[in-house]
């Protein structure tokens, strides 16, 4: 069965890092892109852009450059979002998502979402 | 980012039949890209109600259906059972600026 298993909450100070995990099991990781969306307390679903699996190439949506970074480690099928400079803006669910790669944007399956809380 | 647009909830008594609309614009469902459907539980990973406009994954029951006319598109329940209650999305792409994912803002589906 094909899973995205993400890390547990975390609970940061302002100013602090974060690293999300997001493993992927059940299928070969580096053929579907994976999809980085967050869900800001009260709010909807904001795409933050994706990374290339294949290629480690990320792309960010505007608003989610520069503190935001997507990485992958290809031997453990495993692709991250570090967060730094953290502001409690930041405090939200971060949920990866796999690219069901033919073309049409969908992502198939969802990782369980991590609770990140930025507080002082 | 271009959104799409979700009236904030939709209401039901079991049993009925709900739509939820999703209005876009012509850079993105209007332009034919394919609209899908996600649905939230509170603690739960989304899951996958409707792909490409209308079709449904395996194991999706056939009381949730899709579709799509112009710039809009739409979702329908039937027979509405109490744990439909959920927030429900729709997505597309927009080809704006350098292109991009859009949500709309979520519809909260309330079994009365």
């Amino acid at each position: 069965q094909v899973h995205l298993v993400q890390s547990g909450s975390e609970l940061k100070k302002p100013g602090a890092s974060v690293k999300v995990s997001c493993k992927a099991s059940g299928y070969t990781f580096n053929n579907y892109a994976v999809n980085w969306v967050r869900q800001a307390p009260g709010q909807g679903l904001e795409w933050m852009g994706w990374i290339n699996t294949d290629t480690g190439n990320p792309t960010y949506v505007q608003g989610f450059t520069g503190r935001f970074v997507f990485s992958l480690d290809t031997s453990v099928s495993t692709a991250y979002l570090q967060i730094s400079s953290l502001k409690a803006d930041d405090t939200a669910v971060y949920f990866c998502a796999r690219d069901r790669g033919i073309l049409d944007y969908a992502m198939d399956v969802w990782g369980q979402g991590t609770t990140v809380t930025v507080s002082s | 980012q271009s959104g799409l647009t979700q009236p904030p909830s939709v209401s039901g008594a079991p049993g009925q039949r709900v739509t939820i609309s999703c209005t876009g614009s012509n850079t993105n469902i209007g332009a034919g890209f394919a609209v899908h459907w996600y649905q939230l539980l509170p603690g739960t990973a989304p899951k996958v109600l409707i792909y490409g406009n209308s079709n449904r994954p395996s194991g999706v029951q056939d009381r949730f259906s899709g579709s799509k006319s112009g710039t809009s598109a739409s979702l329908a329940i039937t027979g509405l059972q109490a744990e439909d209650e959920a927030e429900y999305y729709c997505q597309s792409y927009d080809n704006s600026l350098r292109g991009h994912v859009v949500f709309g803002g979520g519809t909260k589906l309330t079994v009365l």
